[in-house]
């Protein structure tokens, strides 16, 4: 089936410092990936939809100079979260399709910020 | 109005017991519907997706009501390792954008 890799999957860093998390789709090309956040006990939140070659779709909320979505390539997409503050801290999760619109998502491992 | 809701339980239930969740979602042009199963501090997995005239696999059984806007899912013979958050998805009809709801906790015990 369909694989979708995720690094770092914990990451502690100060307060001010930027983190890059890297989301990969192994065997298929994703042209769409979809970067969510969770925090805990609530649901997945969708933050920002990432197109292949063209700039990331934010959802309402979500400050897109906070967070830096690039997805240079058919299979990687990497969100940046730039000056992280303590209130960052969170469940980070990449997915993507494959080509068709339709079909579910396949998630990645997901990432740990934990930001002191 | 949450575009996908369901009950957040959690629901605990002993081995062997049938449960049922349910589901709502509110755009009536939504096309399609995924049940997730999410795992403590783990990322979600696809469980099943949903078909309208429903779907069977094993002890799982999801449905579909269109008119009522309406999504379930059935589990019978409970293990204990069916314990988790289950996640109902509804595919946006914009941009195919996937909604989830808040998920509803299931621990079944011994």
């Amino acid at each position: 089936g369909a694989v979708v890799s995720q690094h770092p999957s914990r990451v502690i860093c100060k307060s001010g410092t930027s983190v890059k998390i890297e989301c990969r789709s192994l065997d298929f090309q994703a042209t769409t990936m979809f970067w969510y956040r969770q925090f805990p006990k609530k649901s997945l939140m969708l933050m920002a939809t990432s197109n292949e070659g063209s700039k990331a779709t934010y959802e309402q909320g979500v400050e897109k100079d906070k967070f830096l979505i690039n997805h240079a390539s058919l299979t990687l997409s990497t969100l940046t979260v730039t000056s992280a503050h303590p209130e960052d801290s969170s469940f980070y999760i990449c997915s993507a399709r494959t080509l068709r619109g339709d079909s579910p998502l396949h998630f990645g491992n997901g990432t740990r910020l934990t930001v002191t | 109005r949450k575009e996908v809701e369901q009950d957040p339980g959690p629901f605990n239930v002993p081995e062997g017991a049938t449960v049922a969740f349910n589901c709502t979602y509110s755009n009536s042009a939504s096309q399609s519907f995924f049940w997730y199963r999410q795992d403590c501090r783990k990322e979600p997995k696809l469980l099943m997706s949903v078909y309208s005239s429903g779907n069977e696999d094993g002890r799982f059984t999801a449905q579909l009501n269109r008119a009522s806007q309406y999504i379930s899912l059935l589990i019978r013979d409970s293990k204990l390792s069916d314990s988790a958050t289950y996640l109902c998805v509804v595919n946006s009809a914009q941009g195919g954008k996937l909604i989830f709801g808040q998920g509803t906790e299931l621990s079944v015990k011994p």
